[in-house]
């Protein structure tokens, strides 16, 4: 099971908004509506910020927000702040003997 | 509280074994299915195993399936890791983390703060 595919980095000015996707096939994304997204600053532990495609956990800010059309799910962080600026994973439960996925991982920069 | 502790991580030789330990506090440990994931130093997340609220299911990546045994001691709210014949590609720091049901669902609410693999000569 190959990983999930993701830009390497994204970019944006504080206020606007930015747009990571996630591309994988009918077998994980595209097959099922369990996709997440986690938030991972340098040095610490990932946090859930998506569920589902779209839930967010309670506490996760409403600027995080996320979608999904057929292969591809998408993670839009709108209003961005400075405190975004971390590493950021998609995942997936897929079909194949290896039952979960992790994306490749998006850097996003606040410039 | 919610606190997930890893521990048990070393250097160790390419094709030795090592167990790694999870202590669970601030919350029913045994409410909830757990699961070991691994980041490679400077990469990405890699899913490894996952165990039942019960310890009646596990399962793992196929990158580990053979070598990995993932195991609970509910009595002692402890998840572990028995990681059999080591490969230099097993070097990564890992993390245990809980599943937000018992039921698996591969979403992951709390994580440790990792223990470090070394598979090295």
């Amino acid at each position: 099971q190959s990983a999930l595919t993701q830009p390497a980095s994204v970019s944006g000015s504080p206020g606007q908004s930015i747009t990571i996707s996630c591309t994988g096939t009918s077998s994980d994304v595209g097959g099922y509506n369990y996709v997440s997204w986690y938030q991972q600053h340098p040095g610490k532990a990932p946090k859930l910020m998506i569920y589902d495609v779209s839930n967010r956990p309670s506490g996760v800010s409403n600027r995080f927000s996320g979608s999904k059309s057929g292969n591809t799910a998408s993670l839009t962080i709108s209003g961005l702040q400075a405190e975004d600026e971390a590493d950021y994973y998609c995942s997936s439960y897929t079909s194949s003997s290896t039952p979960y996925v992790f994306g490749t991982g998006t850097k996003v920069t606040v410039l | 509280e919610v606190q997930l502790v890893e521990s048990g991580g070393v250097v160790v030789q390419p094709g030795g074994s090592l167990r790694l330990s999870c202590a669970a506090s601030g919350f029913t440990f045994d409410d909830y299915a757990m699961h070991w994931v691994r980041q490679a130093p400077g990469k990405g997340l890699e899913w490894v195993s996952l165990i039942s609220w019960d310890g009646g299911s596990t399962y793992y990546a196929d990158s580990v399936k053979g070598r990995f045994t993932i195991s609970r001691d509910n009595s002692k709210n402890s998840l572990y890791l028995q990681m059999n014949s080591l490969r230099a590609e097993d070097t990564a720091l890992y993390y245990c983390a809980k599943d937000i049901t018992g039921i698996p669902t591969y979403y992951f609410d709390y994580w440790g703060q990792g223990t470090l693999v070394t598979v090295s000569s």
